[in-house]
């Protein structure tokens, strides 16, 4: 079946630790999104990557770095100076400019 | 740039009555407009879009919106609302819309709670 997977689908990160995301697609999509979902803020975009080896910055960039080395995998990291981390995670996928394939989602709480 | 504005964070119907989910969009170029459906803890799962065909969409569930450029809406409805559609739904803009430039991201709206009632 194909899909986008993302693990874990808990985290815990103890202060001053980075924690990273996983996401793995097999849709064959060029484009692939992290976003970041608050309670009543709807997703907001961390980074994006339109192609393997190319990625850019979104609205809330700071305090996160990203990679895209393979097509298929687009990982989040979530370093220590993004001081308010708790939130739920979720990547998605995109073949041009239409629907976006979204993953079931991480839940990161900051112990 | 583009915006969406979701109309009341939380809707309650009965259950069988009309569902209407209110979506307003700003873009500078024509939309491409989306309506996404999540349950807790999950991920988004696309209910219906408008790419510039037929303004008015059919979805999955029984759900169809209506593209209104005049009015810049996209509003979500629903006939006859189940008990298995209260979840959270999110409109969303697709930046670059149907001139496919830009960061090809998606705008979305801050999601209205439905809650259908026995």
């Amino acid at each position: 079946d194909g899909g986008i997977t993302q693990s874990p689908k808990y985290l815990f990160r103890k202060e001053g630790q980075n924690v990273t995301l996983s996401c793995e697609q097999n849709l064959n999509h060029d484009a692939m999104y992290w976003y970041r979902q608050d309670p009543g803020q709807g997703l907001r975009l961390i980074y994006y990557s339109q192609i393997v080896n190319d990625f850019q910055k979104g609205d809330i960039a700071e305090g996160y770095s990203v990679s895209r080395e393979k097509k298929e995998s687009f990982p989040l990291t979530v370093t220590s100076a993004q001081k308010n981390p708790t939130a739920f995670y979720l990547c998605a996928s995109s073949m041009g400019p239409g629907e976006q394939f979204f993953g079931p989602g991480t839940r990161l709480t900051v112990l | 740039a583009q915006s969406v504005t979701q109309l009341g964070s939380h809707v309650s119907v009965s259950e069988g009555a009309l569902v209407l989910l209110r979506c307003n969009y700003s873009s500078s170029v024509p939309p491409y407009l989306f309506w996404y459906v999540q349950y807790p803890n999950q991920g988004l799962q696309l209910l219906l879009k408008y790419t510039s065909a037929a303004t008015l969409v059919k979805g999955i569930n029984g759900f169809e919106a209506e593209f209104k450029k005049s009015e810049t809406s996209f509003h979500l409805t629903k006939p006859s609302a189940h008990m298995s559609d209260a979840a959270e739904y999110f409109c969303a803009v697709s930046e670059g819309g149907a001139q496919d430039t830009g960061r090809r991201a998606l705008t979305f709206g801050s999601g209205t709670r439905l809650q259908v009632q026995p």
